[in-house]
């Protein structure tokens, strides 16, 4: 079945380290994928998104880049802030209903 | 634009109690979802609905119902709460476009079941 599967955390850095978080994912179809943030206390937010195959999303600071030929959709960031403490999800949607499936979810926690 | 707003932010129950938890969006979106979150766990579909007066099933529909009778809410009600849907739960809404489009998250209602 469709699914993603991301890499289990905690990640712990200090400010300004290289951050790497792993997504791979199975679908039957052409997924688009997505990477969430969630702060503390509050509701998943779209972080950056891809609709096709090589396609790059980026904000913030954040790139994943859309890899067909591994199913992969990992999230990168040069330099991670304090700021950056979240829990990410990555997520794939089909056209199904426009479905979801997410990942478990990844806690990032940097350090001054 | 408030975007997605729940109703209530926290609740507690006791095993056996009924509640009803509202979701509204104001973006015009045809697609509304309920998800629960339990750690190490993501995100799961519990109901979705494609548009007004329309529901389906996700992942783990059993304990839920759910009712769409306007296009900007969706509420998910619990007949008689159990401990295992001590939870946080959101509500999730999207366009129904030729592709996929990004789901637009409200807060979360953290509900405790005793």
């Amino acid at each position: 079945g469709d699914s993603v599967t991301q890499m289990e955390g905690p990640v712990t850095l200090s400010e300004e380290a290289f951050l790497t978080i792993n997504c791979t994912y199975t679908a039957t179809g052409y997924p688009s994928l997505f990477w969430y943030v969630q702060y503390p206390g509050e509701g998943l937010q779209l972080l950056l998104k891809a609709t096709k195959a090589d396609d790059k999303g980026s904000n913030k600071g954040f790139e994943a880049t859309y890899r067909k030929e591994t199913t992969s959709f990992h999230l990168e960031k040069g330099s991670v802030q304090v700021s950056d403490s979240a829990v990410y999800f990555c997520a794939l949607s089909l056209y199904n209903f426009n479905k979801f499936y997410f990942g478990s979810g990844t806690k990032l926690n940097v350090k001054p | 634009n408030a975007g997605v707003t729940q109703t209530p932010k926290f609740r507690v129950l006791k095993t056996g109690q009924s509640m009803t938890l509202l979701c509204a969006q104001d973006m015009n979106h045809e697609y509304m979802y309920w998800y629960r979150q339990d750690p190490g766990m993501g995100l799961r579909l519990i109901h979705y609905s494609v548009g007004e007066g329309t529901t389906a099933k996700g992942e783990v529909p059993d304990g839920y119902n759910v009712s769409r009778l306007k296009k900007q809410n969706f509420l998910l009600g619990l007949e008689s709460a159990a401990p295992s849907q001590t939870s946080v739960y959101f509500c999730a809404s999207s366009h129904r476009t030729g592709t996929t489009d990004t789901q637009y998250f409200g807060p979360g209602t953290r509900l405790t079941v005793l």
